[in-house]
């Protein structure tokens, strides 16, 4: 049972232009949601977050859309760098205070074009 | 911000060997630590929630008698992968959050650990 997911195994884009990456939960108990960049072999970093008390979370290049009544948040990075290949993990989290605990999309592979 | 260190980065263990995992949190203190797995090209799997100074709390379908969790201090927590066979290969995470709320909630995560069983 996949409770959070991002249908979108890739994506590639072109330097300076904007990268959209989409993810979708089934969990309406899901009150925190994070994006988390992963290089192999590598943890996965801390990018940007935003509560369900929000709809938009913005953090410089990076900003954060939250549709709670379509179960749906999408990760907007502009513009895009080279240096922003990775792949992207979309992260929900339920009840406040044990933010340790995630549950993981599959992941985007993010490749920009320079 | 706050770093999550593990310990080793790769291990090549022979089958029915057991391997140990460390995860510490350098720069805070944090009560319950996670650990997760990731197999190649999928997401990361949540294994077990690390409590300090008590048992830890596996999720469904993990064998908590082969994925031994000790939280024995307030930066440290190990795993140990017991008798470990060659479908135990995979990438091992772990992470915290930081007891004190006065920081970012967001989890820390480690570099990771590659576990190759022969």
């Amino acid at each position: 049972d996949q409770q959070v997911k991002q249908n979108s195994p890739s994506l590639s884009v072109q330097e300076g232009r904007i990268s959209i990456l989409n993810c979708d939960y089934t969990n309406s108990m899901f009150d925190y949601f994070l994006w988390y960049k992963k290089y192999p072999a590598e943890g996965p970093t801390f990018l940007i977050s935003i509560s369900s008390i929000k709809d938009k979370n913005e953090d410089g290049r990076f900003t954060v859309f939250l549709n709670k009544s379509a179960k749906h948040l999408s990760l907007h990075i502009v513009p895009s760098q080279p240096g922003d290949s990775a792949v992207y993990f979309c992260a929900a989290n339920k009840g406040s205070g044990n933010t340790g605990k995630l549950i993981f999309g599959q992941g985007t592979t993010l490749q920009v074009k320079p | 911000g706050a770093v999550v260190s593990q310990h080793p980065s790769r291990v090549i263990c022979k089958s029915g060997t057991s391997v140990k995992i460390e995860c510490r949190s350098l720069d805070f203190q944090a009560t319950t630590m996670f650990w997760y797995r990731q197999f190649p090209k999928q997401s990361l799997m949540l294994m077990a929630t690390s409590n300090e100074g008590s048992k830890a709390t596996y999720e469904q379908g993990v064998e908590k008698d082969k994925f031994l969790i000790n939280h024995a201090s307030l930066t440290l927590s190990t795993l140990t992968v017991t008798s470990a066979h060659p479908e135990d290969s995979s990438f091992y995470i772990c992470s915290a959050s930081p007891t004190d709320r006065a920081m970012n909630t967001e989890a820390f995560f480690g570099q990771g650990t590659r576990l190759t069983v022969v």
